[in-house]
């Protein structure tokens, strides 16, 4: 069955970097792209950007624009977020999920800012 | 960027009550829209894509209508395990944005 199996929790003070991996099984990793979306305390689902596997195509929100690295490894099936810069805002669980209509995702990655 | 403003913000409904949530878009985006369900603690789970296809494994209680600007999320029957909250996201152009979510509650 199509599984997305994410990194674990992380603590990470203000303006360092965090990298959240995103392991695919169950299916042909290049066929679907991969969405990254965040959840902050409390609040809604926030959408931070797309990477179709197959030809290394990305869009991600203007607000990441500057921050964000999405990446991917396809020898291992593994997608990666990258976020810079980090403020204590950007806490929050952080979520892959699969292809256009999000169909299934990852079990959310805890990134903690705080100094 | 588009907007998704979904109605209500929350609801309280009782087990057996047929339940409705609004999705509206700020400009079309034809049928690309998708629907979550999420309850405390967990990762979303998806419902429905392209505005009224049901994902594999999902109940026929739920169902999804609309084109355009103007969507709706039908539990025709709520159960105890319906009790969550509800995300509509379009996908027609970046960046994909969501609504800000209804949390449906036990009356």
């Amino acid at each position: 069955q199509v599984q997305l199996v994410q990194s674990g929790a992380e603590v990470k003070k203000p303006g360092a970097s965090v990298k959240v991996s995103c392991k695919a099984s169950g299916y042909t990793f290049k066929t679907y792209g991969i969405n990254w979306v965040r959840q902050a305390p409390g609040q809604g689902l926030e959408w931070m950007g797309w990477i179709r596997i197959y030809n290394d195509e990305k869009h991600s929100a203007p607000k990441f624009q500057d921050r964000l690295t999405m990446s991917t490894d396809t020898l291992t099936s593994t997608a990666y977020m990258d976020l810079r810069s980090l403020r204590s805002d950007d806490t929050a669980v952080y979520y892959c999920a699969r292809g256009f209509t999000g169909d299934s995702w990852g079990q959310g990655t805890l990134v903690t800012v705080s100094s | 960027d588009i907007q998704m403003t979904q109605s209500p913000s929350s609801l309280s409904a009782s087990v057996g009550d047929r339940v409705t949530i609004t999705c509206r878009a700020s400009q079309g985006i034809r049928n690309y829209l998708a629907w979550f369900q999420q309850k405390p603690g967990k990762a979303p789970k998806s419902l429905i894509y392209a505005a009224s296809n049901l994902q594999s494994g999902v109940p026929s209680k739920f169902s999804g209508s609309g084109s355009g600007t103007d969507f709706t999320l039908t539990i025709s029957s709520l159960q105890p395990e319906d009790f969550a909250t509800y995300y509509c996201q379009q996908y027609h152009t970046f960046p994909w944005t969501f609504g800000q979510g209804t949390k449906v509650e036990i009356k």
